[in-house]
């Protein structure tokens, strides 16, 4: 299955600074994925990263707040700006496919921001 | 109604038992279903896929309840390693952008 690394795996940042989190697949895929995951909450996607086009972005969640980049197709960064505590959880980049097949998705080990 | 749901237990269960739970779903349009393992502090992780059919991998045995909306994930002989969060996700339209998770279902193993 493919490899992802994330990066940072954690860090704590000042309100209304940005932190830009990256994720690296070791084989090229079509679609990223970027989760969040709040405490106590379930999985919710944030947004699907396309190469070569526009992140396409769920409801609630706007580009202004979450740029997302995805200049190639093994790599994706996504950027939480303008951070306040709201923004703190873990953030998960994901791919889609093997071994299991399609739909089912790969992740990676999170990044997990705390907002003071 | 939400989307996906899940009792978030916690289930306290004696090792070597067995334990079932269930997640529900609220579009009857769902096509696809999955049970996903996250450990405490770590990345979700596939356990397996949900089909019509029922299907079955060593402890783990998932089946799917159209009519009832809802799949269940049966753990038999449950070890100590088996303490996790099970997550139910489904896709209910287009691809894996179209998974909705459930927020878990948290399992203690107890020796």
């Amino acid at each position: 299955s493919a490899v992802i690394s994330q990066k940072p795996s954690r860090d704590i940042c000042q309100r209304g600074t940005s932190l830009t989190i990256q994720c690296q697949v070791d084989s090229q895929v079509t679609m990223m994925f970027w989760y969040r995951q709040q405490p106590g909450q379930s999985l919710t996607l944030i947004a699907t990263a396309n190469q070569g086009s526009e992140a396409t972005y769920e409801s609630g969640f706007v580009i202004d707040k979450f740029p997302i980049s995805r200049p190639n197709l093994t790599f994706s960064t996504l950027t939480v700006s303008n951070m306040s505590p709201e923004d703190s959880s873990i953030y998960l980049c994901s791919v889609e496919g093997t071994p299991s097949g399609a739909n089912v998705l790969t992740f990676g080990a999170g990044s997990r921001l705390t907002v003071l | 109604r939400k989307e996906v749901e899940q009792d978030p237990g916690p289930f306290n269960v004696p090792e070597g038992a067995t334990v079932a739970f269930n997640c529900t779903y609220s579009n009857s349009a769902s096509q696809s279903f999955f049970w996903y393992r996250q450990d405490c502090r770590k990345e979700p992780k596939l356990l397996m896929s949900v089909y019509s059919s029922g299907n079955e991998d060593g402890r783990f045995t998932a089946q799917l309840n159209r009519a009832s909306q809802y799949i269940s994930l049966l753990i038999r002989d449950s070890k100590l390693s088996d303490s996790a969060t099970y997550l139910c996700a489904v896709i209910s339209g287009g691809g894996a952008d179209g998974l909705t998770f459930g927020k878990g279902t948290h399992l203690i193993i107890q020796p």
